[in-house]
This record gives C-alpha cells, structure tokens and sequence, in this order.
C-alpha cells in the first residue's frame, strides 16, 4: 500500500513568516495530494489539494506544489497568522479508484506566535 | 453544507464493555471511514464503506467490526473494549470514487478504564 511520511512533525513560526510542511509518498500511481487542517476541538477540514496533471496550485496565501519525479510535495503558507495554528495533514490518493481512501501523513502542529 | 455528526463528543467506559459510536452524514455520500486519532501517529483508517452493507478492512481493523444498514449511518463498534482503545475516534464521509474530499466530524473521546 501507499505509505506518506510527514515532516516536520512541529514547526513555530513568528506571525508574518512564511511556513512550510513536506510529505513523500511511495505509490507511483496516486494522483490526488489533499492537506487537511485539524484546529483544536474539530475534525480535519480539506483546505487545499492538488491532482498529478498540475504542479503547482495557490489559494490566496496557501499553496501546494507536487514533484511527480521527486514523489514530493509540499504545502506553503505565506504571511502566517495566529490563526493558521492548527495540526496540518497531508494526504495521497489513486483518484478513479472505487474505493476512496486517503493515505495520511501523521500530521505536522504549526504554531504561529503573534 | 455537508454535516457528519458523531453520537457523543466525549464517552467513558470500563475494559470489557461493548462499545457502539455512531456516525451519521446528510450529504448521500457512498464512502463512509472511521479513523482513529493518537498523538504522534496522526490519522490511522480502521475500517470504510464504500455502499450500504460493504465494508472494508483499513490499516488497523483489529478489535473492532462496522455495520453500515443505512447509507447515511456508519457505526463503528468495539466488541470488548481494551485500554488500549483510549483515542479519539473520528468518523468521516466522501462522494464517488478516489480524489474526492472527505468530510470530517468533530470526533469522538473515548477512555477506556
């Protein structure tokens, strides 16, 4: 099966720099990169994904890139803000495949400091 | 909006009890997981269903068994719980095949004593 690995596992920033998680994935075959953002007390919520025709995709101050050669990618986030606080999960997928699953990342705890 | 709730925020029960947490979506999605959530381990898939009455085995199927009798109600039970099994529980919902968002609830504590 698929397997993602993460880093960093816990990455603080100061309020204004730009944060940046990575994640690898082993399967060849996926073609579907979401990230997911857990804040505290809720469950994760997609705020990004990327699919293998395209190699870089923006969303105002958040973005993914994929390096299908590399099987890497990564999420940036320019101008952080306290908000962004919040566990970030990275995820891969064969799209097209009837049954649906994500692999996960075990997840990265950003803390922005104001 | 998509909703997927879960039975209970917060659940407490002693080792040997049988344990039913239920999930349920608005959405008509097909797929429907369960996940289990440990610091430093991240997201790890228990079971999923794809349709009413299928289910399939996910990373850590042991020690747990699903129904799903409705599309909309996904339950995840634990046949005698162990302390072992103290996580967060979170269940979540996707429409169609493999690239499609999947749809969160708010989890659910489980502590086993």
């Amino acid at each position: 099966g698929e397997n993602v690995e993460q880093h960093p596992s816990t990455l603080s920033v100061q309020e204004g720099d730009s944060a940046v998680i990575k994640c690898t994935y082993s399967d060849s075959a996926s073609n579907y990169f979401p990230w997911y953002k857990q804040e505290l007390g809720k469950g994760p919520q997609l705020i990004i994904d990327i699919r293998s025709n395209v190699g870089e995709k923006k969303d105002q101050r958040i973005a993914v890139t994929l390096n299908k050669t590399a099987k890497h990618f990564s999420l940036h986030i320019t101008e952080t803000q306290p908000e962004d606080s919040a566990v970030y999960f990275c995820a891969a997928s064969r799209g097209g495949s009837t049954l649906g699953r994500l692999y996960f990342g075990r997840g990265t705890q950003l803390t922005v400091w104001p | 909006d998509v909703k997927v709730t879960q039975s209970s925020r917060y659940l407490v029960k002693r080792t040997g009890e049988k344990v039913f947490l239920e999930c349920v979506q608005d959405m008509d999605h097909e797929n429907m997981f369960w996940y289990r959530q440990d610091p430093g381990l991240g997201l790890r898939l228990i079971y999923f269903s794809y349709d009413v009455k299928m289910k399939e085995k996910g990373d850590i199927p042991e020690g747990y068994s699903v129904s799903r009798e409705k599309k909309e109600r996904f339950s995840l039970i634990l046949e005698s719980a162990s302390t072992n099994q103290t996580s967060m529980y979170l269940c979540a919902s996707s429409f169609g095949a493999g690239g499609s968002e999947q749809y969160f609830g708010p989890g659910t504590r489980l502590t086993v004593t």
